[in-house]
């Protein structure tokens, strides 16, 4: 079956750089993306999401970038903080189940440690 | 506060055992999903419901039953669990039946340990 995956399962920062995480997708068919954070012993919270028809969307400190071309997205924390430290998860709706459901796949995740 | 309630937070029990797993969907949200996270893991979709009716299956085991009840609160049956059933449970809750453009609200987890 198809997948959404991570290219890096860690990555380390240092305390007010830039992050970048990306997330490689193989469904084509895919228009809706959400990036997921989930902190130490509790569940995903919402990031920032994309549709398909853009390329770009800028949030509070973070932005997500959506190549179609290549089928990647991208997930860029400005001025990386402490309270950034979790795991991030790229979710794409896959439109697997529009029909019959609302499933959404999501990768593996990276985790993200910023040094102070 | 996500408002996607679970109970209980943690949960140790035996191999061979039943457990229930519940889940309080976020006020207006019809939509109730269930996801497994094992260490190392991803997110792996298990089971949706909307609005009372199994919606969608994912990678969900035989073993493994669920139900969304009229005040649209679920339950997720584990049964004859085996130690590799130990992880967490996150339910989540959306507003609508289909993809579309929503996103999911999830809860803080069970973390289920199979001794």
């Amino acid at each position: 079956g198809e997948s959404v995956g991570l290219h890096l399962p860690t990555l380390s920062v240092q305390e007010g750089d830039n992050s970048i995480i990306n997330c490689a997708y193989s469904n084509s068919a895919s228009d809706y993306f959400i990036w997921y954070k989930q902190e130490s012993g509790k569940g995903p919270q919402f990031i920032i999401d994309i549709r398909s028809n853009m390329d770009k969307r800028q949030g509070q400190r973070v932005t997500v970038l959506l190549n179609k071309t290549v089928k990647h997205l991208s997930l860029q924390i400005a001025a990386t903080q402490p309270g950034d430290s979790a795991v991030y998860f790229c979710a794409e709706n896959g439109l697997y189940g529009r029909d019959t459901g609302n499933q959404f796949y999501f990768g593996t995740g990276t985790s993200l440690t910023v040094i102070p | 506060d996500s408002g996607v309630t679970q109970t209980p937070k943690h949960l140790i029990t035996a191999t061979g055992q039943r457990v229930t797993l519940r889940c309080s969907p976020r006020s207006g949200d019809l939509s109730v999903y269930w996801y497994q996270q094992s260490l190392d893991q991803g997110l792996q979709f298990l089971i949706q419901y909307y609005n009372g009716e199994e919606r969608a299956k994912g990678n969900i085991l035989e073993r493994f039953s669920a139900q969304q009840f009229p005040d649209l609160h679920s339950e997720l049956n584990l049964s004859s669990l085996e130690l590799g059933d130990s992880a967490l449970y996150f339910c989540a809750s959306s507003v609508s039946s289909s993809t579309g453009w929503y996103g999911y609200t999830f809860g803080s987890g069970t973390r289920l340990t199979v001794v």
